[in-house]
This record gives structure tokens, sequence and C-alpha cells, in this order.
């Protein structure tokens, strides 16, 4: 199994600031993830963080608003740009493990 | 697109009853099938999984079935308990992609 942290577990954020989550998993891994998970709403994939390259975007999504960085096997940071209300949500960051997909355990992000 | 339905999305039971939660799915290419327990301020724990060479797979008190004809997989828990309530989450995806996730189903479990 993958065990993933994630900085800030929380943040409450002004309106057109940004913030910048970083991920960390305890072993090397080929593919992460970046999920977004509004108020009582299921996970959508924003993006995949490509090691060494530009993430792949989902659908809605672009990277203006929403960058991600990929150093290492280990390690991505994104970021939610230029914020607004409708940017409150939790986002969670994702390996592919051996056997299955491992998730962090969020950060709560609420945009005043 | 892919598309995964869930039901249903809340659910009532009392302890020592069995709970089902159903799925399907659009994509007949979704060879893996795992199911996923978010508790209150918690990312999502893999609680059980299913790949598309398997019927039914079985784990203590928690079973997942798989219809690939129908494109359809269920959630059986028997002899629920109140620290089952949380919600179940259904997902689906192909060798080395991501997880597409169903809209979740809250289940409380009452004493």
């Amino acid at each position: 199994s993958a065990v993933i942290s994630q900085k800030p577990s929380r943040d409450i954020c002004q309106r057109g600031t940004s913030l910048t989550i970083q991920c960390q998993v305890d072993s090397q891994v080929t593919m992460m993830f970046w999920y977004r998970q509004q108020p009582g709403q299921s996970l959508t994939l924003i993006a995949t963080a490509n090691q060494g390259s530009e993430a792949t975007y989902e659908s809605g999504f672009v990277i203006d608003k929403f960058p991600i960085s990929r150093p290492n096997l280990t390690f991505s940071t994104l970021t939610v740009s230029n914020m607004s209300p409708e940017d409150s949500s939790i986002y969670l960051c994702s390996v592919l493990g051996a056997d299955t997909q491992y998730f962090g355990p969020g950060t709560r992000l609420t945009v005043l | 697109g892919e598309n995964v339905e869930q039901h249903p999305s809340t659910l009532s039971v009392q302890e020592g009853d069995s709970a089902v939660i159903k799925c399907t799915y659009s994509d007949s290419a979704s060879n893996y099938f795992p199911w996923y327990k978010q508790e209150l301020g918690k990312g999502p724990q893999l609680i059980i999984d299913i790949r598309s060479n398997v019927g039914e797979k079985k784990d203590q008190r928690i079973a997942v079935t798989l219809n690939k004809t129908a494109k359809h997989f269920s959630l059986h828990i028997t002899e629920t308990q109140p620290e089952d309530s949380a919600v179940y989450f259904c997902a689906e995806n192909q060798a080395g992609t991501a997880l597409i996730f169903g809209k979740g189903t809250t289940l409380s479990v009452s004493s």
C-alpha cells in the first residue's frame, strides 16, 4: 500500500488569492492524480500529474486555473488560482499502486 | 463517455440487517471495480475490489458481485454495525487509468 500525506489539511482563503496544496507519497509511484470533491458530492478527476512533463487535464479543468507540478516520483503540487467561493471543495491527491488506487486525507478549502 | 451510476443515494438500515448498493457502468473495456468507504473528514479508503475475471469476492461481512454481461456490480454488507455508517463510492477503470466514481451512497446504520 501507499501512504499519502497532504498539506495543508484545511485552509480558509480570500477570493482572488491562490493556494498551493502539497502531496507526498512514501514510495515512488508512476501515476499521481488530483481529484476535487465538492460539498456532498462525488470525486471528480481534475488531472493526471505527469513526472517531467505537463499534467493531463480533464474536460472542464485548465492549467491556468489549476497548475500542477510533479518534480519527482513521490511529490506533486496542485495550485488553485484566483479563487472564488465556487472553488470551496476538498482536494484529494491519489496514486496508482501495484494493486489499486490510494487516496490522501484531502485538503479542505473554504473560499470566502 | 465513461459513466457510473450508483443507487441508492441514501440507505438506512437497522443494526444487524444487510445493505446492498448497486452500480452500473457503460464502458465495456472497464476491468477493475473497487468500492471505497469515506468517513467524515477523511479520504476514501478501499474496502473491497473485484476484477473482470471474477464474479464474486468476499471479505468477512463485505462482498462484491460483478455481472460483466449486464455491466453492473454490487456491494453487500451483512450484519451491519453502527461503525459501517459512512459514504460508499463505487468506481471503475481500465488498467493504468484514473478511477471514475459513482455519486456515492450515504449509509446510516441505527442501533
